[in-house]
């Protein structure tokens, strides 16, 4: 079964800070897509940043980054300077080709003042 | 903008009385899905289609059924809503490309 686990349920960080969260999956497939999504409180969730398998090169959008190892199945997203308008749920989530999302448990980011 | 619309953002109903939730796009996406979000926990895919082809999870409830009358609209329905059932309910839709989801804001069902 394909899993995508979080091992933080909770993180926090001073604002102006660099944060990572993590993200470890299990898969078979050699050719499929990552993600992470945000998720403000009582608010869309809304796509931050994707990764292609494929692609060798880590996704940066902005203050957002991922540290992709394909090898060890690691997807960790790094948030640098850090805004109070962070704080939010963050789901890291697996794709294989056209099948549905599986997304983690989420990791409650809090980003103090 | 081209979105995915959810009706309605809150939704209070009574014990076994049927439910129907609505979601609309205008991205023209050939997928559409129906997420139970419980507070705090990850979204929990009950059903999905592609194009007009339903894809039920194994661990849906009966309870729950689903129609998609055309592309633009899908509609979530509760037959007997128990307690169990109050969730935050998402539809996303997709294009086959594997752009990741784009979300509606949800409906928060609450079951007196």
């Amino acid at each position: 079964a394909q899993t995508v686990t979080q091992s933080q349920p909770e993180m926090s960080v001073q604002e102006a800070e660099t944060v990572t969260l993590s993200c470890t999956y299990d898969t078979s497939e050699s050719d499929y897509y990552l993600f992470w999504y945000k998720q403000p409180p009582s608010r869309q969730m809304i796509l931050v940043i994707r990764q292609e398998a494929y692609k060798q090169q880590n996704a940066t959008e902005n203050r957002f980054s991922v540290n992709f190892q394909k090898a060890a199945k690691s997807f960790s997203l790094k948030i640098s300077d850090s805004q109070l308008g962070d704080a939010a749920m963050y789901f890291c989530a697996y794709r294989p080709g056209n099948t549905p999302l599986v997304f983690g448990k989420g990791t409650r980011l809090s980003v103090i003042a | 903008d081209a979105m995915v619309i959810q009706n309605p953002r809150y939704q209070v109903t009574q014990f076994g009385k049927p439910v129907t939730l609505s979601c609309s796009q205008t991205l023209n996406h050939n997928v559409m899905y129906w997420y139970q979000q419980k507070s705090s926990q990850a979204p929990k895919l009950l059903f999905h289609y592609y194009d007009k082809d339903f894809n039920n999870e194994a661990d849906t409830p009966d309870n729950f059924q689903s129609r998609r009358p055309n592309t633009s609209f899908c509609f979530l329905d509760i037959r007997s809503p128990g307690l169990g059932d109050a969730a935050m309910y998402l539809c996303a839709t997709s294009a086959y490309a594997n752009y990741g989801y784009t979300f509606g804001s949800g409906t928060r069902l609450t079951v007196v």
